[in-house]
């Protein structure tokens, strides 16, 4: 079936970087873009970035501008969302979402599958 | 950035109910909106695109309508399994914002 499949949890001190992986599977990777959505605990969710498919487009939010980069491996139809500089407040869930890059099927930029979420705890 | 809030916060309601939940965006975003459903511990699950396009496989007890800086979501008839958090999400300008989400609990 369609999934993307997370990276298990982090924990990391302040000033660290952390890398998160996404797998796609169940769809053709090259055919659609990723969003990078992050939930502190009991917020709602924050949008970060999305990447296409090839690599070569990303857009991030101005907020992550500089400590965020995301990349893709299509060889492996795996996404990555690498931050920096870590900071108490980036402790998260952080989800990789599905999105119609496309827009083949007329849905626009909406996220219509998600990963499991990955838990980032930035602790000293 | 454009702020997206949701009101209520919490509602309170029982099975069978009919449930309305809205979502101000702070300017225009045309029909540029989702709606997410969203349980404990679980990712957020897309309920409503474009203002009032159905997910596919999503009950059609679920409804959304609006456009411009007022949307609203309708469950028609609240089943056990609805109870959860929702989100509003607009995708008209960067950067793409959410609602705080309102959560839809038991009475």
């Amino acid at each position: 079936q369609v999934q993307l499949v997370q990276s298990g949890a982090e924990v990391k001190k302040p000033g660290a970087s952390v890398k998160v992986s996404c797998k796609a599977s169940g769809y053709t990777f090259t055919g659609y873009g990723l969003s990078w959505v992050r939930q502190a605990p009991g917020q709602g969710p924050e949008w970060m970035g999305w990447i296409s498919d090839q690599n070569d487009n990303t857009n991030y939010a101005q907020k992550f501008q500089g400590r965020v980069t995301l990349t893709t491996d299509t060889s492996t139809s795996t996404a990555y969302m690498e931050l920096r500089s870590l900071r108490a407040d980036d402790t998260a869930v952080y989800y990789c979402a599905r999105m119609d890059y496309y827009d083949t099927s007329g849905k626009g930029d909406v996220f219509d599958i998600w990963g499991q979420g990955t838990m980032v705890t930035v602790s000293s | 950035d454009i702020q997206m809030t949701q009101s209520p916060s919490t509602l309170s309601a029982s099975v069978g109910d009919r449930v309305i939940i809205t979502c101000r965006a702070s300017q225009d975003i045309s029909s540029w909106l989702a709606w997410y459903q969203q349980k404990p511990g679980k990712a957020p699950k897309l309920l409503i695109y474009k203002a009032s396009t159905l997910e596919s496989g999503v009950p059609s007890r679920f409804t959304g309508s609006g456009s411009e800086t007022e949307f609203t979501l309708t469950i028609s008839s609240l089943q056990s399994d609805d109870f959860a958090t929702y989100y509003c999400h607009q995708y008209r300008s960067y950067p793409w914002t959410f609602g705080q989400g309102t959560k839809v609990e038991i009475k």
